[in-house]
C-alpha cells in the first residue's frame, strides 16, 4: 500500500522567510496530492492540491511542485507570516479514494 | 459544513462507542480517519451510497454506516487504550478529484 514520508518534522523560520516542506510517496498509482493545514485544536483544512498531470501549481504565497518520476512533492510558502504557524500535512491517494497522510510538519513563524 | 458529535467522549476499555457525522449537503461520500496525538490522520474506511468503499488497516471491530440523509456513524467495539484519538470524518463528492471537507472531530479517550 501507499506510504508517505514527510520532512522536516519541525520548521522554524523568521517572518518573511520562505518555508519548504517535502514529501515522498511510494505508490505510483497515487495521482492526487493535497496539502492540509491544521491549527491547534481545529480540523485539517485544504490549502492547495495538485493532480499528477500537473508539475506545479501556485496560489498567491503558496505553491506545490510534483516530480512523478522521483515520487516527490513539495510545499513552498513564501513571505511567511505568523498566522502561517500550524501543522502541515501532505497526503497522497488515487483520486477520490482514501488519502494516506504524512506525519506532519510543525511550522513556527517568528515575528 | 461537516459536523460531528459528540465533541469529546470518555469510555473505559471493553466498552462500545458510536460517533456521528453529518456530511456537507449533496456530498455522497464520507471517509473516516483516526488521528493519534502528534500524528497524521489514518484512513479507517470510506462509504459511498451507503456501501463500504475501501478500508484501511483497521480491525473489524471498527465498523460504519452511511444513511441516505447525509449522516454517517463510526462504531468501535471492545475499546482498547490505543483507540484514544481524534476521530475525523470527511465528506466529498465522488467524481474525479474533489476536496475532502473535514469535520471538527470527536476526541475519544479510553481509560
Amino acid at each position: 500500500g501507499e506510504n508517505v514520508e514527510q520532512h522536516p518534522s519541525t520548521l522554524s523560520v523568521q517572518e518573511g522567510d520562505s518555508a519548504v516542506i517535502k514529501c515522498t510517496y511510494s505508490d505510483s498509482a497515487s495521482n492526487y496530492f493535497p496539502w492540509y493545514k491544521q491549527e491547534l485544536g481545529k480540523r485539517p483544512q485544504l490549502i492547495i492540491d495538485i493532480r499528477s498531470n500537473v508539475g506545479e501549481k501556485k496560489d498567491q504565497r503558496i505553491a506545490v511542485t510534483l516530480n512523478k518520476t522521483a515520487k516527490h512533492f513539495s510545499l513552498h510558502i513564501t513571505e511567511t507570516q505568523p498566522e502561517d504557524s500550524a501543522v502541515y500535512f501532505c497526503a497522497a491517494g488515487p483520486g477520490f479514494q482514501k488519502l494516506v497522510f504524512g506525519t506532519g510538519t510543525r511550522l513556527l513563524v517568528s515575528p | 459544513g461537516v459536523t460531528q458529535s459528540p465533541t469529546h467522549l470518555i469510555k473505559t476499555r471493553g466498552q462500545q462507542v458510536t460517533l456521528r457525522c453529518s456530511s456537507q449537503s449533496g456530498h455522497n461520500t464520507v471517509s473516516w480517519y483516526q488521528q493519534a496525538l502528534g500524528q497524521g490522520p489514518q484512513f479507517i474506511f470510506q462509504y459511498y451510497r451507503e456501501e463500504e468503499n475501501g478500508r484501511g488497516n483497521f480491525p473489524p471491530r471498527f465498523s460504519g454506516l452511511q444513511f441516505p440523509n447525509d449522516s454517517s456513524e463510526l462504531n468501535v467495539n471492545a475499546l482498547e487504550l490505543d483507540d484514544s484519538a481524534l476521530y475525523l470524518c470527511a465528506s466529498s463528492l465522488r467524481t474525479g478529484y474533489n476536496e475532502q471537507f473535514f469535520g471538527p472531530g470527536t476526541r475519544l479517550t479510553v481509560l
